[in-house]
């Protein structure tokens, strides 16, 4: 079974461009949940996709979205990237369960590096 | 705040011995924590998952306990490989519907 994809895996945009990273999650899985990475400031969660509909939503800007597609795959967006965004965006994926619920396993894939000059 | 602290946030060792990572955290209600491995320039890796009602979990040589009362948990690497180098990441999920709480992690190297 083909693990979580993640396209591109580097990334490099200049200051007030606009990013999508995308996201293929284990066959069968639903739920796919973002991620950014920093040395700084460790893993912090974006938001989180069931059934095309997001399910919960971490402390960012506006600028990043998200969306998910009817093969599960999920797409994330942002807008007038700031200096601040370069980091590690990983995506995972699970069966069904809220990310996290019981004992239900995340499945990372191996993240898109951005970096914005 | 619900927050989840590691400690040391560095550690060295020497190949064949062992080594205990601690995590503490102020979550609650608490639903389950969890313990990844994540080599450099991957995705983090599950070891572990743990509910309120377990106090340890294995999974060959990594041993995670849990104390729901003190609100700590550790993780225990026995007899390290070169390969067990990485940084572990503890993780804390709270009431039904909240995300999961990170930790910054334990970078580990183990040194032949």
């Amino acid at each position: 079974k083909a693990g979580v994809t993640q396209t591109p895996r580097y990334l490099i945009k200049t200051r007030g461009q606009q990013v999508t990273l995308s996201c293929s999650p284990i066959s069968g899985h639903r739920s796919v949940s973002w991620y950014q990475q920093t040395p700084g400031q460790g893993l912090q969660f974006l938001f989180e996709y069931f059934s095309e509909t997001q399910r919960n939503k971490g402390n960012f800007p506006g600028r990043f979205s998200g969306r998910q597609f009817s093969n599960s795959r999920s797409e994330m967006n942002v807008s007038t990237l700031e200096l601040g965004d370069s980091a590690l965006y990983l995506c995972a994926s699970s069966l069904g369960g809220l990310a996290g619920e019981g004992a239900e396993t995340q499945y990372f894939g191996p993240g898109t590096r951005l970096l914005v000059l | 705040k619900n927050q989840v602290e590691q400690s040391p946030q560095s550690l060295i060792i020497l190949e064949g011995k062992n080594c205990t990572l601690q995590c503490n955290y102020t979550v609650s209600p608490f639903s389950n924590l969890r313990w990844y491995k994540q080599d450099t320039g991957r995705g983090p890796v599950s070891l572990t998952i743990m509910t309120f009602s377990e106090n340890t979990k294995s999974n060959g040589r990594y041993t995670a306990t849990l104390d729901a009362d003190t609100k700590q948990s550790s993780l225990h690497i026995t007899a390290s490989q070169l390969s067990d180098s990485a940084s572990y990441i503890c993780v804390v999920k709270g009431q039904a519907g909240t995300a999961l709480i990170f930790g910054k992690g334990t970078t580990l190297s183990v040194s032949s």
